[in-house]
C-alpha cells in the first residue's frame, strides 16, 4: 500500500466551482505539504503544515485554502477554481526526526483541470 | 525571481554514458542540497543529498557535486541506464526553516540504447 495517497487522481471541473484535493499519509509524519507542478516552474510550495495545528502559506498560496483534519490528511481547496489553477497538484510529507536531510515523500499527484 | 535554476529543461545520453544534471542557486542561506526523481504518472522520489558542508557525494552510480563559491550542483549517473529516463528535480533547503525545500523546474533526461 502507498505511504501517501491522494484523492482524486483527475479531476476536470469549470471555471468558478469549488475543488477539495484531499491527501492521506501512513509514514506517521508530522510535516505535511502541498505543490503545484507546471511545466517549465518545477514544483512550488502553495501551503505547509509542521503540525495539526500549524498551517503556514507558501510562495503561490492565493486562491487556495487549506485545512489540517488529522496529523494523517491534509487537503486542499480551491475555492473559486480558474483555469490557470490547472496543473499537476502533489502532497508530501516529512519527518521532523529525519536529521539534516528532511527528505520529503511525495504523492502520486492530481492532475487538476479548470475549463 | 527563481532562486534554485536548472538551466537545461531536457538531456540526452547514450546507454552506459555519463549523464550530468546541472543546478544553480542564488540563496548562500541554504545548508543542504537534493536531488528528486521523477518518473510519468509518479510522484518525485528521494535520490541523493548534499551537505553545504561537502563537496561530494556518492551513492552507487549517482554523485552529487557541490560547489559552494560557483553556487552550482551537478548530478553525475554512471554508467546511465534506459531506466534512469526520468525528470530529475534539483531542490534547496533553508537553514533553519523546518522542512521547506525550493526546487528547480526540473531537467528531463532520456537515455538511449
Amino acid at each position: 500500500d502507498a505511504d501517501v495517497t491522494q484523492t482524486p487522481r483527475n479531476r476536470i471541473t469549470k471555471t468558478g466551482k469549488r475543488i477539495m484535493l484531499e491527501c492521506s499519509q501512513t509514514k506517521g509524519h508530522d510535516r505535511m505539504y502541498w505543490y503545484r507542478q507546471d511545466p517549465g516552474l518545477g514544483l512550488r510550495l502553495i501551503y505547509y503544515s509542521f503540525d495539526v495545528k500549524d498551517i503556514n502559506k507558501g510562495e503561490i498560496s492565493d486562491g487556495y485554502s487549506v485545512s489540517r483534519q488529522a496529523q494523517a490528511k491534509f487537503s486542499l481547496s480551491l475555492e473559486s477554481a480558474i483555469p490557470n489553477q490547472t496543473a499537476l497538484y502533489f502532497c508530501a510529507t516529512s519527518d521532523e526526526g529525519q536529521g539534516s536531510t528532511d527528505t520529503q515523500y511525495f504523492g502520486p499527484g492530481t492532475r487538476l483541470t479548470v475549463l | 525571481d527563481q532562486q534554485v535554476k536548472q538551466n537545461s529543461p531536457s538531456l540526452s545520453v547514450q546507454e552506459g554514458r555519463i549523464s550530468i544534471l546541472n543546478c544553480d542557486y542564488t540563496n548562500s542561506m541554504f545548508d543542504y542540497f537534493l536531488w528528486y526523481k521523477k518518473y510519468p504518472a509518479e510522484g518525485p522520489t528521494f535520490l541523493i543529498s548534499i551537505s553545504s558542508i561537502k563537496d561530494k557525494n556518492e551513492d552507487g552510480r549517482f554523485t552529487v557535486f557541490l560547489n559552494k563559491s560557483a553556487k552550482h550542483l551537478s548530478l553525475h549517473i554512471v554508467p546511465s541506464q534506459p531506466g534512469d529516463s526520468a525528470v530529475y528535480f534539483c531542490a534547496a533547503h533553508y537553514y533553519n526553516q523546518g522542512g521547506k525545500l525550493i526546487f528547480g523546474q526540473g531537467t528531463e533526461l532520456s537515455v538511449k540504447p
